[in-house]
């Protein structure tokens, strides 16, 4: 069965305190991995889309990783602006996405 | 450059009335895929229309069905709301079928 699986489920850090979310996926044919980020209230917005294992992309102090079993989005230095629910989501055909239930990150000053 | 807009922002029925939920795309997104998203969950996949077109259907009962206009803007329909119909509905438009997903700002709608 196609599974999406994120850890941890929230995630405390101080300012500046770097640290990775981790998202495990069992899909078969995989056809792109998202990272989209969600604040309260609100859709998600998109940030990256990884396709093969090895595949790195980079924004801000948000650096998106592959392989061939899960994805990694680690955030160096992070800000307080970056709190918000990360979700990961898989693609297997060009219809859906399969998205995990996210990481609650909050960033204390 | 205009992103995905959706109307209304909030909603509130009771259970057996009949919604109808509204998404305008992307400017030249052909694309429009819905969400279903209950509370501390991930999104989960109604249907997806392509150039008017189903293009694909998630694990949703037939009484929510949709549609899409020449314009590419789509609506939802849910017929006979229950009360775990109450979520935030979010839909989704890309450029193509294979390019990624630029979601809106969700319509929440609560079942009473």
């Amino acid at each position: 069965e196609d599974q999406v699986t994120q850890s941890p489920e929230a995630l405390r850090l101080q300012e500046g305190e770097s640290s990775s979310l981790n998202c495990s996926y069992t899909v078969s044919g995989l056809r792109g991995l998202f990272w989209y980020r969600q604040d309260p209230g609100k859709g998600p917005e998109f940030l990256f889309t990884l396709y093969s294992a090895g595949e790195e992309k980079e924004k801000e102090r948000l650096k998106a990783t592959l392989t061939k079993k899960e994805s990694f989005l680690h955030i160096t230095a992070p800000k307080p602006e970056d709190s918000a629910t990360y979700l990961c989501a898989v693609r297997k055909n060009t219809d859906k996405l399969i998205f995990g239930t996210g990481t609650r990150l909050q960033v204390f000053p | 450059e205009t992103g995905v807009t959706q109307s209304p922002t909030h909603l509130i029925k009771t259970r057996g009335q009949q919604v109808t939920l509204r998404c305008s795309s992307q400017s030249g997104h052909n694309t429009v895929s819905w969400y279903q998203q209950a509370l501390g969950q991930g999104p989960q996949f109604i249907f997806q229309y392509y150039r008017e077109e189903e293009n694909g259907r998630g694990n949703f009962p037939p009484r929510f069905s949709g549609l899409q206009f020449p314009n590419y803007s789509s609506e939802l329909n849910v017929n006979a709301l229950e009360l775990d119909d109450s979520a935030l509905y979010l839909c989704a438009s890309s450029l193509d079928i294979n390019n990624e997903q630029f979601f809106g700002p969700g319509t929440r709608l609560t079942v009473l």
